[in-house]
């Protein structure tokens, strides 16, 4: 099983909200990474999770807040999100992280988000 | 990356191969040259990788010019299904960072 899920599929939520985006792997990968994408752009590193610790953060705000409660599952809570958050967030995950140029990530297909 | 630089768009006919170029004049010597492809409402997948030499796997081929100032993905014969945005990726050693170039999308005509 080589699959990267990520749920839900596309999410609208208000600037007041809370929410929050869910991915899973089952391939005994110890290193999950959330993206950002814009339109027309390419993915940008938000976070990155190597042994259910967060190593990097690429300066994100604090209204994006991620989760790893085991290595399998990866999460991103979302409050008091702006429209100019609205985006395709990506995950993707990897066998160990941090391990040198020789690694395969492997993503899912993205949660659209639609901040109104 | 502004240090990546690719084509924004080429188009090749099926069956055709296809040269894809990407610039990474200042690309330190221990970074991995990646490429990655993303096919329409898909997220990206690994093509391919290399550091130094000539690469070769069942997707594509990878040529590295000699001073690694630039790189070439080879798919040796194009299909509809290629159609796609082809990211060249710096991956620094010992960081799990993809750097991202800008992207090529390719088009493929029947």
């Amino acid at each position: 099983d080589t699959e990267v899920t990520q749920t839900p599929k596309h999410l609208v939520m208000g600037m007041t909200n809370k929410k929050s985006l869910k991915c899973e792997q089952h391939m005994g990968h110890r290193a999950m990474y959330w993206y950002k994408q814009k339109a027309k752009k390419p993915p940008e590193l938000m976070f990155v999770y190597s042994y259910e610790k967060l190593s990097i953060n690429e300066s994100v705000p604090s209204r994006f807040s991620p989760e790893c409660p085991n290595s399998s599952l990866l999460n991103l809570h979302l409050h008091a999100l702006q429209p100019e958050d609205s985006a395709l967030y990506l995950c993707a995950s990897s066998l160990r992280g941090l391990a040198g140029g020789l690694e395969t990530q492997y993503f899912g297909p993205g949660t659209r988000l639609l901040v109104l | 990356d502004a240090k990546t630089t690719q084509p924004n768009s080429m188009e090749s006919n099926e069956e055709e191969p296809v040269h894809l170029p990407c610039n990474h004049s200042t690309i330190s010597g221990t970074d991995y040259i990646h490429w990655y492809r993303q096919l329409p409402s898909q997220g990206p997948e690994y093509v391919i990788h290399g550091l130094t030499s000539n690469v070769n796997n069942r997707m594509a081929s990878l040529a590295i010019a000699e001073d690694r100032k630039s790189s070439t993905l080879i798919l040796h014969r194009a299909t509809l299904r290629d159609a796609a945005v082809y990211y060249c990726i710096r991956l620094p050693s010992n960081t799990g960072k993809l750097i991202f170039g800008q992207g090529t999308t390719l088009q493929v005509k029947p």
